[in-house]
């Protein structure tokens, strides 16, 4: 799996949107960007993952480049429930046996 | 809708003694199933996958070994337990996206 590179931390001001960028160069046709996230003592949690088109849920939007060597995670309304660190990995898409490798990700502190 | 549990969600245990964690997932059939580690302070490190029953794959050769008894059951043991088998342990399941429970802290005294 292709690797990634994301800022160690950001800071966002609440009511803002919050631009996590991630950097994967190396990602191939076939893979996949996903972002989860992880409160302090929780399991990840699904967020978003797309292949080339731009994605929107109730959580978030990923905006891929076109060459797809980049990607962002926009959280359009920060709240302080937000803060969290927040991880881009780019993997094919889980089925049989696709395993995610985490990397440190981005810790993002919302404030007030 | 699909659910994951894993318990128990927090153990102390001494060193030599033996582990066992288990994670049930409802609500689908043959998921995909992990156990993943997460050290204080450290990533996410991936440590065993199954993709059915009596089909384990280890990924980190360690003291530690998963069991798929049954289709939705994934258990995690270890006979020994030893310090630096301590950490947060996380079981998940996927089908295109791969989903986590609660996770367990180990802590090995």
């Amino acid at each position: 799996d292709a690797k990634t590179t994301q800022p160690t931390s950001m800071d966002c001001a609440e009511g803002r949107a919050a631009n996590l960028p991630c950097n994967h160069s190396t990602i191939s046709g076939n893979e996949y960007v996903y972002w989860y996230r992880q409160i302090h003592s929780q399991g990840p949690q699904y967020i978003i993952h797309g292949l080339k088109n731009n994605e929107t849920n109730e959580m978030a939007s990923l905006i891929i480049t076109e060459d797809r060597k980049s990607s962002t995670l926009i959280l359009p309304h920060a709240t302080l429930r937000d803060t969290a660190v927040y991880y881009c990995i780019v993997s094919r898409r889980t089925g049989t046996a696709s395993k995610l490798t985490f990397g440190t990700g981005t810790r993002l502190q919302v404030t007030l | 809708s699909q659910t994951i549990h894993q318990w128990p969600a927090t153990l102390v245990q001494p060193v030599g003694s033996p582990l066992s964690l288990e994670c049930t997932v409802e609500g689908t059939s043959n998921p995909n199933l992990y156990w993943y580690r997460q050290a204080a302070g450290r990533g996410l490190q991936l440590l065993f996958y199954s993709v059915g029953i009596g089909q384990i794959s280890s990924e980190v050769p360690q003291n530690l070994s998963a069991s798929r008894p049954q289709d939705r059951q994934f258990i995690l043991s270890s006979k020994k337990l030893l310090l630096s088998d301590s950490g947060f342990y996380l079981c998940a399941w996927s089908e295109n996206t791969i989903y986590f429970g609660e996770g367990s802290w180990l802590t090995v005294v």
